[in-house]
Formats: C-alpha cells, sequence, structure tokens
C-alpha cells in the first residue's frame, strides 16, 4: 500500500535555528498538508497546499512557517527561527482531494527545540 | 465550543467487551467524517470513513447523523490491539479538524 514518508524521524534543534521537515506524499495525491502534536494534546491543523500554493492555514501557522513542493515528490515545512513551544510532533498528510476522501499521514518527525 | 468534541474517556473495557465512541462538531457545512486511531507516539491512522447510511467493517461500526451533527463508532468484541486512543475527524474544504481523542483500554 502506497504510503506517506516523512524524512528525519527526529530532529533536534538550537532555538533560534531555521529547520525543514520533509514529506513525500502518495503519488497521485495532490493535496498535501502539515499538522502538530504537542506532547499530550491534540493533533492541530498547520496548513493545506494545492496546486503550489496555500489553500488554508491556521492561526499557529504565521510568518515563521513556510511549505514548498520544490520538486515532483517533496513537499517541506520550513520553521524559520525555532522557538522552544515548536518542540512537537510535526506530521504530513496527502489526500486525493480536498476534502471528500480521507487523508494518510506520514509517521512524523518528532522536533526538539532546546 | 469545541468544533469537534468527543467523550473525554478513558475508557477500561475488559476483552469482548461492547464500546461505543461518541463526537458531536459544530460546522453544519463539514463535508466528510472519519475515525482515526492512534497508538502512543504514532501517526494517526484511518480506521473507516462515516456515512449517513451507517458502516460496518468487521467488528467495527460507524454512523453519521447530519441533523444532530454527531457520529458515533462502535465496537464490539473488543480485543487487547483495540487500545488506542480513537480520534473523530471532521473534514471541511481541505482542513481536517480532529477530536481530542478518546482513549480505550481493553484488557484481559
Amino acid at each position: 500500500e502506497p504510503e506517506v514518508t516523512q524524512t528525519p524521524s527526529h530532529q533536534v534543534t538550537q532555538m533560534g535555528q531555521e529547520v525543514i521537515l520533509r514529506c513525500v506524499p502518495i503519488s497521485n495525491h495532490l493535496y498535501f498538508y502539515w499538522y502538530r502534536q504537542i506532547l499530550g494534546q491534540k493533533v492541530e491543523f498547520l496548513v493545506s497546499f494545492y496546486n503550489n500554493e496555500i489553500s488554508e492555514k491556521s492561526e499557529i501557522f504565521d510568518d515563521q512557517f513556510s511549505v514548498e513542493r520544490p520538486d515532483g515528490s517533496n513537499f517541506t515545512l520550513k520553521i524559520r527561527s525555532t522557538k522552544l513551544e515548536d518542540s512537537a510532533m510535526y506530521f504530513c498528510a496527502s489526500s486525493g482531494d480536498r476534502g471528500y476522501q480521507p487523508q494518510h499521514f506520514g509517521d512524523g518527525t518528532r522536533l526538539s527545540i532546546l | 465550543r469545541k468544533e469537534v468534541e468527543q467523550d473525554p474517556g478513558p475508557f477500561n473495557v475488559p476483552e469482548g467487551a461492547t464500546v461505543a465512541f461518541n463526537c458531536t462538531y459544530s460546522n453544519s457545512a463539514s463535508q466528510s467524517f472519519f475515525w482515526y486511531r492512534q497508538d502512543c507516539r504514532k501517526e494517526p491512522k484511518l480506521l473507516m470513513s462515516v456515512y449517513s447510511s451507517g458502516n460496518e467493517d468487521g467488528r467495527f461500526t460507524a454512523q453519521l447523523n447530519r441533523a444532530s451533527q454527531y457520529i458515533s463508532l462502535l465496537i464490539r468484541d473488543s480485543k487487547l490491539s483495540d487500545s488506542a486512543t480513537y480520534l473523530c475527524v471532521v473534514n471541511n474544504a481541505g482542513k481536517s479538524t480532529f477530536g481530542d481523542g478518546t482513549t480505550l483500554t481493553v484488557k484481559p
């Protein structure tokens, strides 16, 4: 079964540094998403992306965050200047359409900010 | 009011028990509905989609009531492997909103 893959599985970074989290969505999917989950809390929507532009974003997704699809396969989340509160599990997801089909999740990147 | 609200749990049940989870959502324009399960520190995994006509997958039955904005999941004959957090997920225009999750522990 095709799956969403994410790298790295764990990223440790000093506060203030930039991080890039990478995802390879399922190949025939057109819609891509990032979510985060702070330890012990719920999964929170960050951003959705379609046709090389952001479709929706949450209030969490401020100017420190950006997304990009640099080539035909990768989908990246960049955090420009990390804060301690950015420590969380970040999940990438993809789906075949915008809302009716379920989203399929990668196994996440654990981001630890020191 | 939360966009998606689930039973707070936790649920602790013996093997073989039947357990039901409830979920309500606030946005009447929501398009689609799902149950995911999440094991500790793992990604959410799709359990099943939820349709107004109700749908069943083995021991699992999901139901949607659009008028009441209510979603349910029934697990029959619980197994130890069913222990997980169950997430109610509501989609609207490409954004998935997750409930807080209900934790189920099935004991021998």
